[in-house]
């Protein structure tokens, strides 16, 4: 079974611009979830998707914004890069019943550099 | 607001020894705890999940335990390998309703050959 896959695993971008990641779940989970990870602010979470449908925000601003398909599929959009954003960002789905509900499982990430 | 802490930081210890990580949070109000290991420059790895009405999960060579009371979780690794070198992370789940995940900074093992 295939598990989470992000694309694209590296980016650079400069100042200004703006970038879209993409993460396809676990075949079966309808959950999605967005992290940021820096040295400085650990693992903080971004938003999480189910069904198509916002369900929880984490404290970031409006720049930061998702989506999520018919096919569980989810997309992160960062418009007007800052240098602070630099990080890497991780994706993570789960089943949302069964035994193994809740259980996280995290995709290896896109690290995104802002220059 | 929910925050998570790890003491410690980092630890260093000869292969063989048993361990034990700390986790503290301090809204007792969670609905359950994961812990995780992430090795460097990759994503993390669920390792033990235990809901808020559970004391403990076990899963091979490693156990965790809950005191949702006093807000604290242990992972316990026991007989130490060169392989359990990585990051640690505890992370809470505030409710029932979605995945939003509050992590701790992680706890960096290292385990000497």
């Amino acid at each position: 079974k295939a598990g989470v896959t992000q694309t694209p695993r590296y980016l650079i971008k400069t100042r200004g611009q703006q970038v879209t990641l993409s993460c396809s779940p676990i075949s079966g989970h309808r959950s999605v979830s967005w992290y940021q990870q820096t040295p400085g602010q650990g693992l903080q979470f971004l938003f999480e998707y189910f069904s198509e449908t916002q369900r929880n925000k984490g404290n970031f601003p409006g720049r930061f914004s998702g989506r999520q398909f018919s096919n569980s599929r989810s997309e992160m959009n960062v418009s007007t890069l800052e240098l602070g954003d630099s990080a890497l960002y991780l994706c993570a789905s789960s089943f949302e019943t069964g035994k193994a509900k809740n259980i996280q499982y995290f995709g290896a990430g896109t690290r995104l550099s802002v220059l | 607001k929910q925050e998570v802490t790890q003491i410690p930081a980092a630890l260093s210890v000869p292969e063989g020894e048993n361990l034990v990580l700390n986790c503290s949070f301090t809204d007792s109000a969670i609905y359950n705890l994961q812990w995780f290991r992430q090795d460097p420059g990759k994503g993390l790895t669920s390792l033990l999940l235990i809901q808020s009405s559970q004391r403990e999960q076990t899963s091979g060579r490693l156990n965790a335990s809950l005191d949702k009371s006093s807000g604290r979780s242990t992972l316990y690794i026991a007989a130490s390998q060169p392989g359990d070198s990585a990051t640690y992370l505890c992370a809470v789940n505030p409710d029932n309703y979605g995945q939003n995940f509050v992590f701790g900074p992680g706890t960096r093992l290292s385990v000497l050959p």
